[in-house]
């Protein structure tokens, strides 16, 4: 079962652009919802969870427990935020769940 | 900043050979994990490890993997006899505490190619 969605296997936005990657999950208990970044030639890396509801290099991420979403949005993209991303659920336990991917290119 | 580590880089190996994929967690972690990423698919978790022991597997990690933490720094991947299918991105990851309070830290990867 696909627990974890993520409709768009690439994304282009110009410089100063909104965007949003969008994210569903499949799980009926309590979830735990996370996103990860890998830049070019890096490690993947955690961006941000939802638990601490934080912003972080101005992205944001919203739990909508109607939706079953978990988008990840940021008002202006940067050319910096090119990079692969990764929308991860926890279940009950430390099995994680990602998603395939987004690829996110930022064109200056 | 400390960071975790894995070899080989790249592993190429013969189907049915026995392969060992190595990684360093961060000193002070305590949760040890492996994820594997096959070429164009998602990253898929496999197996967590604490005190010493496997806390969750994955039904992917069948009889043919098996894990080790042999000294106070590294953890390993065993394949006993790999497959063409076992061709893929091999992440090691480890965190203080359990997953869902800490952040999994993710070592650079190890590429395992079967022929």
């Amino acid at each position: 079962a696909q627990r974890v969605t993520q409709p768009e296997k690439l994304l282009s936005v110009f410089k100063g652009a909104p965007v949003e990657l969008k994210c569903n999950y499949s799980y009926s208990g309590s979830p735990e919802l996370f996103w990860y970044v890998q830049y070019s030639r890096q490690r993947l890396q955690l961006l941000l969870r939802h638990i601490s509801r934080e912003s972080i290099k101005g992205f944001t991420a919203d739990l909508n427990k109607g939706e079953t979403s978990f988008h990840l949005k940021k008002p202006f993209a940067q050319e910096e935020d090119s990079a692969m991303y990764y929308c991860a659920l926890k279940m009950t336990g430390n099995q994680f769940y990602f998603g395939t991917g987004t690829s996110l290119t930022v064109i200056p | 900043e400390p960071e975790v580590t894995q070899t080989p880089s790249h592993q190429v190996t013969q189907m049915g050979q026995e392969v060992i994929l190595r990684c360093v967690p961060i000193s002070n972690h305590l949760y040890f994990y492996w994820y594997r990423q096959i070429l164009g698919q998602k990253v898929e978790f496999l197996v967590s490890f604490y005190n010493n022991e496997i806390s969750e597997k994955s039904e992917i990690f069948d009889d043919q993997f098996s894990v080790e933490r042999p000294d106070g720094s590294n953890f390993t991947l065993k394949i006993r006899s790999t497959k063409l299918e076992d061709s893929a991105m091999y992440f090691c990851a480890s965190s203080e505490f359990s997953s869902g309070r800490d952040t999994q830290y993710f070592g650079p990867g190890t590429r395992l190619t079967v022929l």
